[in-house]
């Protein structure tokens, strides 16, 4: 299984809103629809931020939300923060079951 | 309040042994779907292993065969036992759990670092 597409890095000023795509194929985003998102500041854990391609757990901002387009989910940051600046990692559930990541997106806030 | 807390991390040869544990407490793990997920240094997540609440394991093609992955409900842990280990296996190990469905990773641990080198 191969890993998503996600871009190196995405940037924007704050107040600005960013898109993070992440491209799979039909063995995982296409056929089973089941993305998650996941925000990792510098040190510490990865969090989820979206789950099952457009859900926000709680307590995550509504500046967060998720999409998807056939292979290609997408993550949105409205309202660009300081705090947003962070990796973020798409993942899709797939076959056998796996799961599989993209390679990570490294938002800058300018 | 949910916490999954590692242990067990540490510097180990190459072809040697190591077991990761990982407390879980605001839930039981008999009742959560639980993974191990790791990160090399300066790298990307990587899905490790998956133990299912009816106690079915999955593991991926680069462990395969090297690490088991289990649970011991009456200390509510789960653990990484990782044989044969290799240098591409440092990374930081992230014990994972889910209490809805096995779909994503909703409570992550701080992680345990495993070094694998001569």
């Amino acid at each position: 299984q191969s890993a998503l597409t996600q871009p190196a890095s995405v940037s924007g000023s704050p107040g600005q809103s960013i898109t993070i795509s992440c491209t799979g194929t039909s063995s995982d985003i296409g056929t089973y629809k089941l993305v998650s998102w996941y925000q990792q500041h510098p040190g510490k854990a990865p969090k989820l931020i979206i789950y099952e391609t457009t859900n926000r757990p709680s307590g995550v901002s509504n500046r967060f939300s998720g999409s998807r387009s056939g292979n290609t989910a997408s993550l949105s940051i409205s309202g660009l923060q300081a705090e947003d600046e962070a990796d973020y990692y798409c993942c899709s559930y797939a076959v056998s079951p796996t799961w599989v990541f993209g390679g990570g997106t490294k938002v800058t806030v300018l | 309040e949910v916490q999954l807390v590692e242990s067990g991390g540490g510097l180990v040869q190459p072809g040697g042994s190591l077991r990761l544990s990982c407390a879980a407490s605001g839930f039981t793990v008999s009742s959560t779907y639980m993974s191990w997920v790791r990160q090399a240094p300066g790298k990307g997540l990587e899905w490790v292993s998956f133990l299912y609440t009816g106690g079915n394991t999955f593991y991926a093609d680069s462990v395969k065969g090297r690490f088991t992955i289990s649970r011991d409900i009456s200390k509510n842990t789960l653990s990484l036992q990782m044989n044969s280990l290799r240098a591409e296996d440092t990374a930081v190990y992230y014990c994972a759990g889910t209490t809805t469905n096995p779909f994503y990773f909703g409570h992550w641990g701080q992680g345990a670092l495993v070094t694998v080198s001569s």
